[in-house]
């Protein structure tokens, strides 16, 4: 499994950009995918996800509005577009993959991560 | 959201310690409780999900315990490569949300 990122870089407050995750080494069209960020010193946080076929998506209250997920199956590949970015939008940017045990519960968990792509939003 | 607090926020160890930290969640989550280690300028690298399973590949000086809101992550016996730090995530309801991180650090 390698989950490679790519796309990150400086840019002004209010501009926008657009982070790649090229998957390889499993069926990635199998499997529900993640964007999880960390700003500087700071914790993870995630950030977004979609399914496997791109049915449902969910955002951070923090992006919502401003972001967009979005996966191209054919091409093993995520994407996630960002606009309106803001200096706290700051961080390294993961994709990660999503598995899942079913017991006890249906249990997930982010078992594959990429290596990350830094996004600095800065005047 | 769910808020998961982790103590202590750093520690400082030796080799052979055994280590414990804890992880608390603002709620009960059940057994949806996943651990992260994360070395400087690398990836998180899952360690133990479902609050107990060893994820394959882990050694088994590692090990996770705990549900409903207090969990709890070991160090049998500290070896050099387990100076990171590490992280809690719960899954049991959107948005996943991580602890804060412990740095673990040579004392």
């Amino acid at each position: 499994v390698d989950l490679v990122e790519s796309g990150g870089g400086l840019v002004k407050p209010g501009g926008s950009l657009r982070l790649s995750c090229a998957a390889s080494g499993f069926t990635f069209s199998s499997y529900k995918m993640n964007w999880v960020r960390q700003a500087p010193g700071k914790g993870l946080e995630w950030v977004a996800s979609i399914t496997s076929r791109g049915n449902y998506i969910y955002y951070a209250d923090s992006v919502k509005g401003r972001f967009t997920i979005s996966r191209d199956n054919a091409k093993n590949s995520l994407y996630l577009q960002m606009n309106s970015l803001r200096a706290e939008d700051t961080a390294v940017y993961y994709c990660a993959r999503e598995d899942f045990v079913v017991e006890p519960d249906t249990i997930r968990y982010f078992d594959y991560w990429g290596q990350g792509t830094l996004v600095t939003v800065s005047s | 959201d769910i808020q998961m607090t982790q103590s202590p926020s750093s520690l400082s160890a030796s080799v052979g310690d055994r280590v414990t930290i804890t992880c608390r969640a603002s709620q009960s989550i059940a057994s949806f409780l996943n651990w992260y280690q994360q070395k400087p300028g690398k990836a998180p690298k899952l360690l133990i999900y479902a609050a107990s399973s060893l994820e394959s590949g882990v050694p088994s000086r590692f090990s996770g315990s705990g549900s409903g809101t207090d969990f709890t992550l070991t160090i049998s016996s500290l070896q050099p490569e387990d100076f990171a730090a590490y992280s809690c995530q719960q899954t049991y309801s959107t948005p996943p949300t991580f602890g804060q991180g412990t740095k673990l650090e040579i004392k």
